[in-house]
């Protein structure tokens, strides 16, 4: 284990549900990631958040609704999406600044949109 | 920005033959090569990384070497193992800014 849990593990939805993803991580890291995995494409960054601040974001849609309450904590809301949707959504974290700065992932959450 | 490609997209070898992953990247300012490791349902996990103060990097059966006038850098495992099938992805970042990722490298390991 990386010490990066996710839940749910597996969701699906249908295009008109409001659904959450959740990411906590136990590292002391202040740094927080939302990636996009899809089949056969490099990792997508999506969300950004150091010291709860977000600093990035990729062009994201507005159906996908990022929070950071805390640096262990890291959501992601959904709404309205897109069958093209589907995908295996990555969380991860970091120490920015602190000399490890590389990025640990959790598992993962399978999202497959009806 | 960053643009990383890895090569092969699929590699399959013999137990206890050596495989190599390469990948290019484009911004000669990056400075920091992950190489990570993803079994089937599970997230990406780091398994060695380098950076562009040093040439080779290696960790018992793995090992990774960059050639930076190149801009190129390989990932090598020897006497490979069955539990070494995954998917491999390389990754280049710019001082830990953002994380560009290869498309994955799948390694097949045959008994």
């Amino acid at each position: 284990e990386t010490g990066v849990t996710q839940t749910p593990r597996h969701l699906v939805m249908g295009m008109t549900n409001k659904k959450s993803l959740k990411c906590e991580q136990h590292l002391g890291h202040n740094a927080m990631y939302w990636y996009k995995q899809s089949a056969k494409k490099p990792l997508e960054l999506m969300f950004v958040y150091n010291f709860k601040e977000q600093t990035e974001n990729n062009s994201v849609p507005s159906r996908f609704s990022p929070e950071c309450p805390n640096s262990s904590h890291l959501f992601l809301h959904l709404h309205t999406l897109q069958p093209e949707d589907s995908a295996l959504y990555l969380c991860a974290s970091s120490h920015q600044g602190g000399g490890d700065d590389t990025q640990y992932f959790g598992p993962g959450t399978r999202l497959t949109v009806l | 920005g960053e643009n990383v490609e890895q090569h092969p997209s699929t590699l399959s070898v013999q137990e206890g033959d050596s495989a190599v992953i390469k990948c290019t990247y484009s911004d000669s300012a990056s400075n920091y090569f992950p190489w990570y490791k993803q079994e089937l349902g599970k997230g990406p996990q780091l398994i060695i990384d380098i950076r562009s103060n040093v040439g080779e990097k290696k960790d018992q059966r793995i090992a990774v070497t960059l050639n930076k006038t190149a801009k190129h850098f390989s990932l090598h495992i020897t006497e490979t193992q069955p539990e070494d099938s995954a998917v491999y992805f390389c990754a280049a970042s710019i001082n830990f800014n953002k994380f560009y990722f290869g498309s994955g490298t799948k390694l097949n390991v045959k008994p």
